[in-house]
C-alpha cells in the first residue's frame, strides 16, 4: 500500500531553517511528484510547492519564493522540503502529498504532518 | 487565485449536504475535495469535478458547473463531520479554499 512517513516534530528559533522529510513506499517514486501543504493552527490548507520525482521540476507558491526548496533523493525515495529565515507565523503542520509528475493537480496520498514551531 | 467556502454547513443525520466553492471561471478548471477530521491528514473525496476515488462512499458526489463546484453528502452520516477543502490549479499555482465545517446534529 502507499505510505508516506514524515520526520518528527521541530522547534526551531526565528531565523533558522528546517528540513522536513517524507519517505515513500508502494509505488514507483519516479511515476508520481509531490507537492507540500502546511496549516497553521485551526487554520485552513496553504499550498507551498510542488516537485516532479521523474525531473525534478519544480513550482512554488509566489509567497514562499526564495524562501523554500523542494527536492527529491530517488535512491531512497524521499522527497525534502526546507523552509528558511523562519518567522513566528511558519508555525504550522507540513504535510507532503502524492501529486501528478507533469505538475500539480489533486493529491491522493498524504503524510502523516509534521509539527514545525517557530519560537524564541 | 480565491476559492470562497461558506464557514460553515449544518445538517441533520440522514439528510444532503451540500457544500459550495466559488472561484473566477472555476467550471474551466478542475476542482477535488479534502475531507479533514481532528487531528488527521486530509483525505481526498472527489477529483476531477465528479469522480470518487477507491474506498469513497457513493454518497459522495461532485459537480462543478460556472464559477462553482459542489461537494453533495446524500444519506449525511454523523461519521462525516469534519472539514471540507475544495482545490483547484492551474498552470502556476495551487488554491485551497478556506474550508467548510459540517456539522452533523
Amino acid at each position: 500500500q502507499v505510505l508516506l512517513v514524515q520526520s518528527g516534530a521541530e522547534v526551531k528559533k526565528p531565523g533558522a531553517s528546517v528540513k522536513v522529510s517524507c519517505q515513500a513506499s508502494g509505488y514507483t517514486f519516479t511515476s508520481y511528484g509531490f507537492s507540500w501543504v502546511r496549516q497553521a493552527p485551526g487554520q485552513g490548507l496553504e499550498w507551498m510547492g510542488w516537485i516532479s520525482s521523474y525531473n525534478g521540476n519544480t513550482k512554488y507558491e509566489e509567497k514562499f519564493q526564495g524562501r523554500v526548496t523542494i527536492t527529491t533523493d530517488t535512491s531512497t525515495s524521499t522527497a525534502y522540503l526546507e523552509l528558511r529565515s523562519l518567522i513566528s507565523n511558519d508555525t504550522a503542520v507540513y504535510f507532503c502529498a502524492r501529486d501528478d509528475i507533469v505538475g500539480p493537480t489533486q493529491n491522493d496520498y498524504w503524510g502523516q504532518g509534521t509539527l514545525v514551531t517557530v519560537s524564541s | 487565485y480565491d476559492l470562497i467556502q461558506p464557514l460553515s454547513v449544518s445538517v441533520s443525520p440522514g439528510q444532503t449536504a451540500t457544500i459550495t466553492c466559488s472561484g473566477d471561471d472555476l467550471g474551466n478548471k478542475y476542482a477535488c475535495w479534502y475531507q479533514q477530521k481532528p487531528g488527521q491528514s486530509p483525505v481526498l473525496v472527489i477529483y476531477r469535478d465528479t469522480n470518487r476515488p477507491s474506498g469513497i462512499p457513493e454518497r459522495f458526489s461532485g459537480s462543478n458547473s460556472g464559477n462553482t463546484a459542489t461537494l453533495t453528502i446524500s444519506g449525511t452520516q454523523t461519521m462525516d463531520e469534519a472539514d471540507y477543502y475544495c482545490q483547484a490549479w492551474d498552470s502556476r499555482s495551487v488554491a485551497f479554499g478556506g474550508g467548510t465545517k459540517l456539522t452533523v446534529l
